[in-house]
């Protein structure tokens, strides 16, 4: 079966500009979850969606960070008036349900110039 | 503060060899341990996962061995081959591994020599 989507695979965007990441989970998977990935600092987990609901976004880096899923299914991330320091790969993963394993998408790569 | 550290960062074992990697964790509220690998340009991939009620799970060549004592978990990759090349990260998690994120280690780079 499909694994999760991501997209797109890179973005390149000018600092200040707004961008917008996509997910699409596993069918049927409820969980989902956003993490980001940079050399610096590893992998971070940035927030999580039990269906629809967020219960906690304190993870989310800066306020220029929000996240929404919508139908139980597609997610995305958005982050206002870029800065450099966001650039890094992001991932997103989801679950069958609490409690069982994380199956990560390829992730979207994003440049802030 | 690094909640999961994890060594070594890089490794390099022969062909056939037995590969291995250990994490160590500091909040015993962690009740789910997973392995993951990576290749250049893909996300994680699930390997193997343990809960702290068994001390080893085994996996085809894949074995968690895990220390709750000590707050410890090592993968144990046997018959290594230069597939297996890649990096592999620990992670943890509470609240039975799905309420919120997975706190990872920094990674180990491995590398299979033919």
């Amino acid at each position: 079966g499909a694994g999760v989507s991501q997209s797109p695979s890179n973005k390149v965007t000018e600092k200040g500009k707004d961008v917008e990441l996509r997910c699409d989970p596993i069918s049927g998977h409820t969980a989902l979850y956003w993490y980001r990935q940079s050399l610096g600092q590893g992998l971070e987990f940035l927030i999580y969606f039990q269906g629809n609901s967020a219960p906690d976004k304190s993870g989310l880096p800066s306020d220029r960070f929000s996240a929404e899923r919508t139908g139980g299914s597609v997610s995305t991330l958005t982050i206002q008036r870029t800065q450099q320091e966001d650039s890094a790969v992001y991932l997103c993963a989801s679950s069958p349900s609490k409690g069982l394993g994380q199956y990560f998408g390829p992730g979207t790569r994003l440049t802030v110039t | 503060q690094q909640q999961v550290k994890q060594s070594p960062q890089s490794l390099i074992v022969q062909k056939g060899g037995i590969s291995i990697i250990n994490c160590a964790y500091e909040n015993t509220a962690f009740d789910y341990f997973p392995w993951y690998q990576q290749f250049p340009g893909k996300g994680p991939a699930l390997l193997i996962a343990i809960r702290p009620d068994v001390s080893e799970k085994k996996e085809g060549r894949f074995t968690i061995s895990f220390n709750k004592s000590a707050k410890q978990f090592s993968l144990h990759i046997m018959d290594s081959q230069p597939g297996d090349s890649a990096t592999y990260f620990c992670a943890a998690s509470m609240r039975g591994g799905g309420a919120d994120g997975l706190t990872f280690g920094k990674g180990t780079h491995l590398i299979i020599q033919p």
